[in-house]
This record gives structure tokens, sequence and C-alpha cells, in this order.
């Protein structure tokens, strides 16, 4: 069974940094895509970043809104995602999820697994 | 980045009703669009992708057309468990992005 689990989430202030993570079991994460997603109360789901695999160097990509301050990496050894997270704003309060981009039809993948979520919360 | 434009927002309908979304895409995006149903305290759960294709194990009075930059999700009779917001994705750029969202009530 697919599993992604993600923990990390805590209240940290305005400037601060956090890492999250995510536990991945029950396929073979070396070969696939993953991305964060997060979701600010009451709000809508924003696409946070992606970072592929192996074959295709772990690049990552980033939505604007984060670039530069939040950092993508995996551990395919220890089966897990991270995510870094730096100069937090209030505005980065939000549930984040991560998410498998397993299903992959003309070069895209998309979200056939995400985890539970793990709550952010910036405030002073 | 592309924007996408979901309509309506929110949407009242009954048991065995007929519902249909529509999700515009700032710009072209081809058939790179899927469809997620979110209930609340949940994850997204992918519905519909590459526009039209069914994810396993989704129902199918799920459906997804469209391609360009105007796509739908139909449900063809609502049931008790579709009450839910439901987001359109694009996958088209390197940056992907949802759509606002339309939540589904019970009339």
């Amino acid at each position: 069974e697919v599993q992604l689990v993600e923990s990390g989430g805590v209240l940290v202030q305005p400037g601060g940094s956090l890492r999250l993570s995510c536990a991945a079991s029950g396929f073979t994460f070396s070969d696939h895509y993953m991305d964060w997603v997060r979701q600010a109360p009451a709000k809508g789901l924003e696409w946070v970043g992606r970072i592929r695999n192996k074959a295709k160097s772990y690049t990552t990509d980033y939505a604007a809104s984060v670039k530069g301050r939040f950092t993508i990496s995996r551990d395919d050894l220890k089966n897990s995602l991270y995510l870094q997270m730096t100069s937090l704003k209030t505005e980065d309060t939000a549930v984040y999820y991560c998410a498998r981009g397993g299903v992959t039809t003309r070069g895209r993948r998309y979200f056939d697994y995400w985890g539970q979520g793990t709550l952010v919360t910036v405030s002073s | 980045d592309i924007q996408l434009t979901q309509s309506p927002s929110f949407l009242s309908a009954s048991v065995g009703d007929r519902v249909t979304i529509t999700c515009r895409a700032s710009q072209g995006i081809s058939s790179y669009l899927a469809w997620y149903q979110q209930k609340p305290g949940k994850a997204p759960k992918l519905l519909i992708y590459a526009a039209s294709t069914l994810q396993s194990g989704v129902p199918s009075r799920f459906s997804g057309s469209g391609s360009g930059t105007e796509f739908t999700l139909t449900i063809s009779s609502l049931q008790p468990e579709d009450f839910a917001t439901y987001y359109c994705q694009q996958l088209n750029s390197y940056r992907l992005t949802f759509g606002g969202g339309t939540k589904v009530e019970i009339k």
C-alpha cells in the first residue's frame, strides 16, 4: 500500500526556518517525481514545488511565491522527501502536503497519492 | 504563470442532479489538465487526468472534457458522497497551478 506521511509542522516565528519531511512507503520512491502542495486555512490549493527523479538529475521547480526561500530535496535511500523553508512569512501558514506524480501520460505526471498533510503556522 | 479560473465558485445541487464545472486557462494548455476532489480535512483525490481520462477506481459518473483553454468536469448524477470541493490543475508549464476551487453543496 502506497503511503506518504508528512511531519515537521509546528508554530514558527516570522523570519524563521523549518524543515518538513515526507516518508514514503509501498512503492519504488526513487522512480517518481515528488511535489509539495500547500493549502492556507479555508483557502484553495497552491502548488509549492517539485523534485524530479535521478534520471532527470533531481532537478527542481518552484512556485514564484517560494522561489529563493524554499528548497526541495530527497533521499532515495531513506525514501524521504524534504522541504526546507527559510525566511518564513505569515502568508506561508498552511497545511503542507506531499504528493506523488505517479500517473504519467504524454510526459506529464499527475498526483495520484497524497499525504495527510502537516500544519505550519507562522506567527509571532 | 498560467491562471486557471473555475466557475462557479459555489454550486448548490440535489442528489441526482447533473452538475458541470468549468475551468478556463489564461493560455492554451493542450490537454494537460487534471481534476481533483477534496473533502473537508482530507487530502485531494485525483479524479480525471489528461483532461478526460478517468483515474482508476473513480466512478463513471465523473467525466472530463476540453482542450486548449476551456475544460469541464461533469457529474452525471450527483451522489451524497460527491458533495465536496473540486479543483482543476494545469501541468502544461513547469510551474503548475490550481484553479480556485468549486464547492458543491447540498440544496
